[in-house]
């Protein structure tokens, strides 16, 4: 697609539910990225995909967060037995992801997800 | 380990008036990019700019511009005549490779700079 598409753009559960969070790169771009914007607060990563592979899962924060990457495209964040402190905003962003592309290492980034649990 | 450093947290200022939002980053690696992204109230960051490590020619672009220094490992965000639509949230970013393993972007906190008329 001509940006990055996330979906939904707002999930309200309770505390203790799982909950699924969608990202649909740019199309061709290899490199994927999920961050954590907390209210007032700057970006937090959280998980790295190249193609389908995640070489880099160092910001996840703890067990209940899992992230596959299908097809080299879609994305799907899982939070499981969600807790209050998950309310946040859930930013996915990708780009080229291959060296001598111009640009490859620039981020665009989606509209978010903003997920609250009560 | 890389740390982006954005020290003012909140700007206010008139139309018109010339601002600058300071980054300070470290890093360990000899090559690296820096970018500044900007996130309107509509929430979706914007890309401005990105620099490498080896070029640290200043950048004009139209009434923004970027002042990179190593010696002082800073790279700062200059906007002149602000206007009422600058009003965002800007963020400094560091990255450590192009492409890969590291490949992501350390986030400064943001500065929140609001532009009255």
């Amino acid at each position: 697609g001509a940006g990055v598409s996330q979906s939904p753009s707002n999930k309200v559960t309770e505390k203790g539910k799982d909950v699924e969070l969608r990202c649909d790169p740019i199309s061709g771009h290899t490199a994927l990225y999920w961050y954590r914007q907390r209210l007032g607060q700057g970006l937090e990563f959280l998980i790295y995909f190249q193609g389908n592979s995640a070489p880099d899962k160092s910001g996840l924060p703890s067990d209940r967060f899992s992230a596959e990457r299908t097809g080299e495209s879609v994305s799907t964040l899982t939070i499981q037995r969600t807790q209050q402190e998950d309310s946040a905003v859930y930013l996915c962003a990708s780009s080229r992801g291959l060296a001598g592309f111009p640009g490859a290492n620039v981020l665009t980034f989606g509209a978010g997800s903003r997920l609250t649990v009560l | 380990a890389q740390k982006v450093t954005q020290a003012q947290t909140e700007i206010s200022v008139v139309e018109k008036e010339d601002v600058t939002l300071d980054c300070v980053y470290e890093t360990r690696d000899t090559t690296y990019y820096l970018f500044w992204y900007k996130q309107p109230p509509s929430g979706e960051l914007v890309f401005l700019i990105r620099r490498n490590s080896f070029d640290e020619q200043n950048e004009i672009s139209g009434r923004y511009s970027w002042n990179f220094q190593k010696s002082t490992s800073s790279f700062n965000f200059t906007i002149t005549a602000s206007q009422v639509v600058d009003s965002a949230v800007y963020f400094c970013a560091l990255s450590g490779r192009y492409t890969g393993a590291n490949s992501k972007l350390t986030f400064g906190k943001g500065i929140t700079l609001s532009v009255r008329p």
